[in-house]
């Protein structure tokens, strides 16, 4: 079955820890995405990858890292220097060739901040 | 940055209602998507339409890329069509922009 899946789907974590949230994807996707949704919001951009072993930032990128080492993955680390991590984290992927360059998204994870 | 903006933000229908959605941007964009987020905050794919009119079922879009505009219509809605729904751009490569979304309430 083809798809992006993400883990875990709830986290849990304490102030001052870090914790790398997985995204996998087997589509074959030259690029993939994190993004970060709090309540009522739309998504907002963390980081993006064009190609393995590069990566940008995107517009919230501070407190977070990155690493794109297979085409398959791209884990999210979310560090004790990001001030308010509670949030809904989306990962997508896309680069279906040339110009065609639709999204899809896995399932999320939930991280709260106790 | 470009600004994407969607209205209405909130919406109430009677099931069986038509409703049409917008999406403005402010600056040229290479490609457009809508999405539904679910309850469960699955994104699930409606269009990818940086141009042109498509339909898919009860639902259409069109987007006028050279008025920076774009409108989902959902027609004889239901309950299920329940949820948010986003515009998406493409600025440049690879670098997406959401807007704030719609959120639908269908009522039986």
């Amino acid at each position: 079955d083809g798809g992006i899946t993400q883990s875990p789907k709830y986290l849990f974590r304490k102030e001052g820890q870090n914790v790398t949230l997985s995204c996998e994807q087997n589509l074959n996707h030259d690029a993939m995405y994190w993004y970060r949704q709090d309540p009522g919001q739309g998504l907002r951009l963390i980081y993006y990858s064009q190609i393995v072993n590069d990566f940008q930032k995107g517009d919230i990128a501070e407190g977070y890292s990155v690493s794109r080492e297979k085409k398959e993955s791209f884990p999210l680390t979310v560090t004790s220097a990001q001030k308010n991590p509670t949030a809904f984290y989306l990962c997508a992927s896309s680069g279906q060739g040339g110009t065609y360059n639709e999204q899809f998204f896995g399932p999320g994870t939930r991280l709260t901040v106790l | 940055g470009i600004q994407v903006e969607q209205s209405p933000p909130d919406l109430i229908l009677q099931e069986g209602a038509n409703s049409t959605l917008r999406c403005n941007f402010s600056d040229s964009v290479n490609n457009l998507q809508w999405f539904h987020q679910n309850p469960w905050g699955q994104l699930i794919n409606l269009f990818y339409i940086p141009s042109g009119t498509k339909q898919n079922g009860r639902l259409s879009a069109t987007t006028v890329a050279t008025e920076r505009y774009s409108l989902l219509y959902i027609s004889s809605s239901q309950t299920t069509d329940s949820g948010v729904y986003f515009c998406a751009v493409e600025v440049g490569f690879n670098k997406f922009y959401f807007g704030s979304g719609t959120k639908l309430n269908v009522k039986p």
